[in-house]
């Protein structure tokens, strides 16, 4: 089955600079990497997905990018803000009808204002 | 994106009784619901994968007949911890996907408290 690791656990950053969060897998199979925010108390909401058929993909001051060969991809968070704090998890999937996405172990981000 | 709604959001239970948990696709047919356990400071764990109108399938290690899960609908799976220990305490969410888009979509979470 697919595993997936991602790293770092934990991660500080100061207002305005950049964050980075990293997830490898280890199924070629995969096709699909969602990353999820999931704020205290509250369930993982998506906020970027990319599929296997691209290597990059941005949404204002979120980008994930997708190494296929070496089967890792990328959070990147520009211009942090203390509202970015949270827990964030990677996932990978074979975008086959009913699989079941397979979780990295989460990054605590902590943006100081 | 589309919303899917976890009730309650949080339930204190007596130990030997059972809870009902209830997600529901509010904005689309969700063909496939997932279950899953999220111990503090912990990734999320997979319990079962359930198809509207058939038996869920479990991961190991989950036992079926404690964590009863029913999805009977397009738009409803409910998951039942029956004869709760307070070792069931736990944050449970689920997920939500139709079967013909990529994205899930998760609903807010229950917390249990087993006491």
């Amino acid at each position: 089955g697919e595993n997936v690791e991602q790293h770092p656990s934990t991660l500080s950053v100061q207002e305005g600079d950049s964050a980075v969060i990293k997830c490898t897998y280890s199924d070629s199979a995969s096709n699909y990497f969602p990353w999820y925010k999931q704020e205290l108390g509250k369930g993982p909401q998506l906020i970027i997905d990319i599929r296997s058929n691209v290597g990059e993909k941005k949404d204002q001051r979120i980008a994930v990018t997708l190494n296929k060969t070496a089967k890792h991809f990328s959070l990147h968070i520009t211009e942090t803000q203390p509202e970015d704090s949270a827990v964030y998890f990677c996932a990978a999937r074979y975008n086959n009808a009913g699989n079941m996405l397979t979780f990295g172990g989460g990054t605590r981000l902590m943006v100081k204002p | 994106g589309a919303v899917v709604s976890q009730h309650p959001s949080r339930v204190i239970c007596k130990s030997g009784t059972s809870v009902k948990i209830e997600c529901r696709s509010l904005d689309f047919q969700a063909t496939t619901m997932f279950w899953y356990r999220q111990f503090p400071k912990k990734s999320l764990m997979l319990m079962a994968t359930s198809n509207e109108g058939s038996k869920a399938t479990y991961e190991q290690g989950v036992e079926k007949d404690k964590f009863l899960i029913n999805h009977a609908s397009l738009t409803l799976s409910t998951l039942t911890v029956t004869s709760a220990h307070p070792e069931d305490s736990s944050f449970y969410i689920c997920s939500a996907r139709d079967g013909g888009a990529t994205e899930a979509f998760f609903g807010q979470g229950t917390r249990l408290t087993v006491v």
